[in-house]
């Protein structure tokens, strides 16, 4: 059966220090893989998506990067954290043909 | 993607049904209609999705209408558990960016 793993669980780093987030998917080849972010008591805000190793799409032209080295590693980068960064982020899969988002556990991140 | 609007919360007694509405107006012929729910501090769950016919699962119900333009998500005995944000979201079959509104948060009173 298909898994999702996101690491940590939670977080807390100082404004400016760098941030790598990690997100792998088990059984399951070929993914869509996605980052949103939530802030406190807000929707879900699209970050980042990928079709394939190598292809990222970005929805939010801040201080975040993402990358896919590997068809089902999905990970979400800064090299300087803000304050605003703070908040609750989410990886997600879905194959490619009319199924649902599968969401982890998520990142509780506090920038302090 | 075609945008929802849902309300922002709702209360449902509990043991009582909890009707969901979400409208999509510009919903297109190959976007499917799909429900979540997120538990406080926990990642959003899949519960249901459907095209034009109406849908049931273990968990849940959905109505379409017939012109598409909006959806009733049902839980026919809702209880404390259910207490979580719903979202509803349109996704095409092959479509790659997903985006989610507010969505709404239910609250069942005991």
């Amino acid at each position: 059966s298909q898994t999702i793993h996101q690491w940590p669980a939670t977080l807390v780093q100082p404004v400016g220090s760098p941030l790598s987030l990690e997100c792998t998917v088990e059984g399951t080849s070929n993914p869509n893989l996605y980052w949103y972010r939530q802030a406190a008591g807000r929707g879900l805000q699209l970050l980042f998506y990928s079709v394939g190793i190598g292809q990222i799409s970005s929805e939010v032209p801040q201080n975040l990067s993402a990358s896919r080295p590997q068809d089902r590693q999905f990970i979400l980068s800064s090299k300087k954290l803000l304050l605003s960064d703070s908040g609750f982020y989410l990886c997600a899969w879905r194959t490619t043909y009319n199924s649902p988002l599968h969401f982890g556990n998520g990142t509780r991140l506090t920038v302090t | 993607d075609a945008k929802t609007t849902q309300p922002p919360s709702m209360d449902c007694a509990e043991g009582r049904a909890a009707n969901l509405p979400c409208n999509h107006s510009t919903i297109s012929g190959n976007e499917y209609v799909y429900w979540y729910r997120q538990i406080h501090s926990q990642g959003p769950q899949y519960i249901i999705h459907g095209l034009k016919n109406n849908e049931t699962n273990e968990m849940a119900s959905l109505i379409i209408t017939e012109d598409r333009k909006s959806s009733t998500l049902i839980l026919p005995h809702a209880t404390l558990r259910d207490t979580a944000v719903y979202y509803c979201i349109v996704q095409e079959t092959s479509g790659s960016r997903l985006t989610f509104g507010e969505g709404t948060q239910l609250t069942v009173n005991p």
